[in-house]
């Protein structure tokens, strides 16, 4: 069983839609973190989280905002997408800060049209 | 200059050959280093850590030097399997506590009959 989900696995939206992305961990981890992979550029940072409701900004966070109110629950929001923000998105998990243990979901391939 | 760079690729290689990878990192206050393996339209998988005093993990050797802020990564005997993509990955410390994990764009490898 995956220690980590995101949902959906695809998306297909348009431009200037809301789209939520999902990610869930079992494994009672305290950091949590969204990233997006581009082409041509290595995994970005968009936001992550410390702990439930504390969370911050990565080096890509502009049109993104993320929630989290339970520990295996972290929530990725494009409050109106743009082309520029299809990707695919990885969210990720750890329990302490070293990245040896740092767990990635399958990924979350949006497409914004 | 990019944080961590590598290499793009591809490397072509026979099966059983030896094959080197190279990343060099700006930040000289980064804290750890490791080489993650990616496979085609997966999620990132962390590979090794890389030590200062080098540390190998059966046909994989990692080399770390802090003074050139450079890092290898050596693979012997390539197998089929080794195709994928290899992520240099260096981590700082964020805020709020957690990994800020900086990757490369990765180095594609191929290893062919």
């Amino acid at each position: 069983d995956a220690g980590i989900t995101q949902s959906p696995r695809h998306k297909v939206t348009e431009t200037g839609t809301p789209v939520t992305l999902r990610c869930h961990q079992t494994e009672n981890h305290r950091y949590m973190y969204w990233y997006r992979q581009d082409p041509g550029h290595g995994l970005r940072l968009i936001h992550y989280s410390y702990g439930v409701k504390d969370t911050d900004k990565g080096e890509v966070s502009d049109g993104y905002s993320v929630s989290r109110s339970k520990t295996e629950d972290f929530l990725l929001t494009l409050e109106s997408a743009t082309s520029s923000q299809t990707s695919v998105y990885f969210c990720a998990s750890g329990r302490s800060s070293g990245a040896n243990v740092l767990t990635f979901g399958a990924g979350s391939r949006l497409t914004v049209l | 200059r990019k944080e961590v760079e590598q290499d793009p690729g591809p490397f072509n290689v026979p099966e059983g050959a030896t094959v080197a990878f190279n990343c060099t990192y700006s930040n000289s206050a980064s804290q750890s280093f490791f080489w993650y393996r990616q496979d085609c339209r997966k999620e990132p998988k962390l590979l090794m850590s890389v030590y200062s005093s080098g540390n190998e993990d059966g046909r994989f050797t990692a080399q770390l030097n802090r003074a050139s802020q450079y890092i290898s990564l050596l693979i012997r005997d390539s197998k089929l399997s080794d195709s994928a993509t290899y992520l240099c990955v260096v981590n700082g410390v964020l805020t709020g506590g957690g990994n800020k994990l900086t990757f490369g764009t990765g180095t594609q490898l191929k290893v062919e009959l």
